[in-house]
């Protein structure tokens, strides 16, 4: 049983189209994560969730909008896909609401590749 | 603002040899700080966290990661490389008092050389 699982892995669409990447997690965890790994393995947060409430939003484009319908999903809308959007999407997870002293469970990743 | 530097963004070492992967970071408050690996096509799985306690700390995998508050270093080791070890390995940093983010380095990709 695959503890944070993401579909789809693989996403590939036109420029302008509106895409979701799903995630769940059956660790029983109370917070959750979106993070984007650009094509030089940078890694950086986009959205945290505390059950199913916003906690972290950096400044990320209002095209993307995560979705929390209960503390084990946490789903990622993307509205009018851009070039620069193509990447791999991470979703994590972790038991405590502050991850600083707590460890991260990552998906294993959905990569988008928008033409 | 915290953050962390990974220098080399590529490592190799002969299977057997001593790894030595090297991260610094930058933080006005003291830090927690972590390394991660990630596997070719899998996410991120931790190896080992520095949260205050002891200054070395142990990981999976006989990894292994000195906090150095005067070098404000946190680099990781392993005395002997496996082919399994070959992944790309990533720095984090945090503070303690309440950033919520973990902070990446950029990566060093750990090759082995047979």
């Amino acid at each position: 049983d695959t503890a944070v699982s993401q579909t789809p892995k693989y996403l590939v669409t036109q420029m302008g189209n509106d895409k979701s990447i799903k995630c769940e997690q059956n660790l029983g965890h109370d917070t959750m994560y979106w993070y984007k790994q650009d094509s030089k393995k940078f890694l950086k947060i986009m959205f945290s969730y505390n059950n199913k409430e916003l906690i972290i939003n950096e400044t990320v484009p209002n095209r993307f909008s995560p979705k929390s319908p209960d503390k084990a999903h946490l789903n990622l809308h993307i509205n009018s896909l851009e070039l620069g959007d193509s990447a791999v999407y991470f979703c994590a997870s972790s038991q405590e609401a502050r991850p600083n002293t707590g460890e991260l469970f990552f998906g294993e990743g959905s990569r988008l590749t928008v033409l | 603002a915290q953050s962390v530097t990974q220098l080399g963004s590529h490592v190799s070492v002969s299977e057997g040899a001593l790894v030595l992967l090297r991260c610094n970071y930058s933080s006005s408050v003291p830090p927690y700080l972590f390394w991660y690996v990630q596997y070719p096509n899998q996410g991120l799985q931790l190896l080992l966290k520095y949260t205050s306690a002891a200054t070395l700390v142990k990981g999976i995998n006989g990894f292994e990661a000195e906090f150095k508050k005067s070098e404000t270093s946190f680099h990781l080791t392993k005395p002997s490389a496996h082919m399994s070890d070959a992944a790309e390995y990533f720095c984090a940093v945090s503070d303690r008092f309440g950033n919520e983010k973990l902070t990446f380095g950029t990566g060093t990709r750990l090759t082995i050389i047979p």
